[in-house]
């Protein structure tokens, strides 16, 4: 089975601009999830996909915001880029029918923002 | 606001030592727990999910056990290998947002041969 997929893996804007990044999860998985890595704050949660809809939203402002296509792939979009922004983007996919977090996720490799 | 500690920050061993490293959360709002590791220049790979009280489980030399009532839980690699060496990260899930993981900072293991 062919793993997550992130596109694109690397990535330069500008402040003010905004981004978008692709996901493509585990055939079957229906659950995706998107996540911040920054030095400062660690791995944070920005929200989750299932089924098209957001289930679960993490403490992210508006300006960072998904969505799920129906064959499971999703895009993280990020308007107004700020220099905070800069961080690495990861997603993750999973079976998980239940919005519960009781099921293995797999993470993609991820997508290296930098704002300029 | 949740806080979820992992310790030691870093830990430096030498091949063949066993090593043991601790994720602690708040013990009265909890749901579940994630264990993953994280190889330089890879994926997060997850280890471990636990949801109950006094659970244990294994894979491979890497072990984890569950304490919801104090509120940890730990991880451990007996005979510590090279390819050991990564960031062990445990995400807490509280029973008040069962939706939202909260992540600690990590825990950096490096195996010298």
């Amino acid at each position: 089975k062919a793993g997550v997929t992130q596109t694109p893996r690397y990535l330069i804007k500008t402040r003010g601009q905004q981004v978008t990044l692709s996901c493509s999860p585990i055939s079957g998985h229906r659950s995706v999830s998107w996540y911040q890595q920054t030095p400062g704050q660690g791995l944070q949660f920005l929200f989750e996909y299932f089924s098209e809809t957001q289930r679960n939203k993490g403490n992210f402002p508006g300006r960072f915001s998904g969505r799920q296509f129906s064959n499971s792939r999703s895009e993280m979009n990020v308007s107004t880029l700020e220099l905070g922004d800069s961080a690495l983007y990861l997603c993750a996919s999973s079976f998980r029918p239940d919005p519960r977090w009781t099921d293995t996720q797999y993470f993609g490799p991820g997508t290296r923002l930098t704002v300029l | 606001i949740l806080n979820v500690e992992q310790s030691p920050q870093s830990l430096h061993v030498q091949e063949g030592d066993s090593t043991n490293f601790t994720c602690s959360f708040p013990s009265s709002n909890f749901y579940a727990l994630h264990w993953y590791r994280w190889e330089t220049a890879k994926s997060p790979e997850a280890l471990f999910v636990m949801t109950l009280n006094g659970d244990e489980k294994k894979k491979g030399r890497i072990s984890a056990t569950l304490n919801t009532k104090e509120g940890y839980s730990y991880l451990y690699i007996k005979g510590s290998q090279p390819e050991d060496s990564a960031t062990y990260l445990c995400a807490f899930i509280g029973s008040s947002n069962t939706g939202k993981l909260i992540f600690g900072q990590g825990t950096t293991l490096q195996v010298k041969p």
